[in-house]
């Protein structure tokens, strides 16, 4: 059973820093890219950032681009976001998400709460 | 950029009723690279439809996806009380990895 389970989210004033983690159980990590997908309160889904299995190419949405870094530990089956320079913009919930082997995303997480607030 | 624009924006049916909800992007799809996701409150969204209508594992088959280029289409054919939820539409084809704004499928 794919299981994908995020940690790191809470309360950080605007400018600050921010890890999120995902660990990821029940398939082979590396073989598949994985996303970050947020969802501001009461909103929609917005995409954030890829990584490739290899963890030799990513994507960012312009939102975050500059600001967040996505990157993965092959050996610790585990995914991440580094969030610097925070706006309040930047508060919802993350979800970490696997790319389906035939498309789109097909596992997610429970999602972790990032709050923004000084 | 891919935008993804879905109507309507709330459906108001009731269980039994055929629902269809459309997403329609700015630009071709490649590959037909688009997903049907279903969000309930609390809850994270599950895959539904890919590859714009391959149903995902354990999706049953009252959910149907159509489509091509830039309009695609989620069907549910008869719905079930526990239909009633938020879809999004993505596409998958090339980063941005676009969502829709979602449709509320709502009990009438």
């Amino acid at each position: 059973e794919v299981r994908l389970v995020e940690s790191g989210g809470g309360l950080e004033q605007p400018g600050g820093s921010l890890r999120l983690s995902c660990e990821a159980s029940g398939f082979t990590f590396l073989s598949y890219a994985m996303s970050w997908v947020r969802q501001a309160p009461g909103k929609g889904l917005e995409w954030v950032s890829t990584i490739r299995g290899t963890g030799d190419t990513t994507n960012y949405a312009d939102s975050v681009k500059g600001r967040f870094t996505i990157s993965r530990d092959n050996s610790k089956n585990t995914l991440y976001l580094q969030m610097n320079s925070l706006r309040a913009e930047d508060t919802a919930i993350y979800f970490c998400a696997k790319f389906g082997g035939y498309g789109g995303f097909d596992s997610w997480g429970q999602g972790s709460l990032v709050t923004v607030a000084s | 950029d891919i935008v993804l624009t879905q109507s309507p924006g709330t459906l108001s049916l009731s269980p039994g009723e055929r629902a269809t909800l459309s997403c329609r992007a700015s630009q071709r799809v490649n590959s037909n690279y688009l997903a049907w996701y279903q969000q309930k409150v609390g809850q994270a969204p599950r895959l539904l439809i890919y590859g714009a209508s391959s149903r995902a594992s354990g999706i049953p088959d009252r959910f149907s996806g159509s489509g091509s280029g830039t309009d695609f289409t989620l069907t549910i054919s008869r719905l079930e009380p526990e239909d009633f939820a938020v879809y999004y539409c993505q596409q998958y084809a090339g980063s941005p990895y676009t969502f829709g704004q979602g449709t509320k499928l709502e009990i009438k």
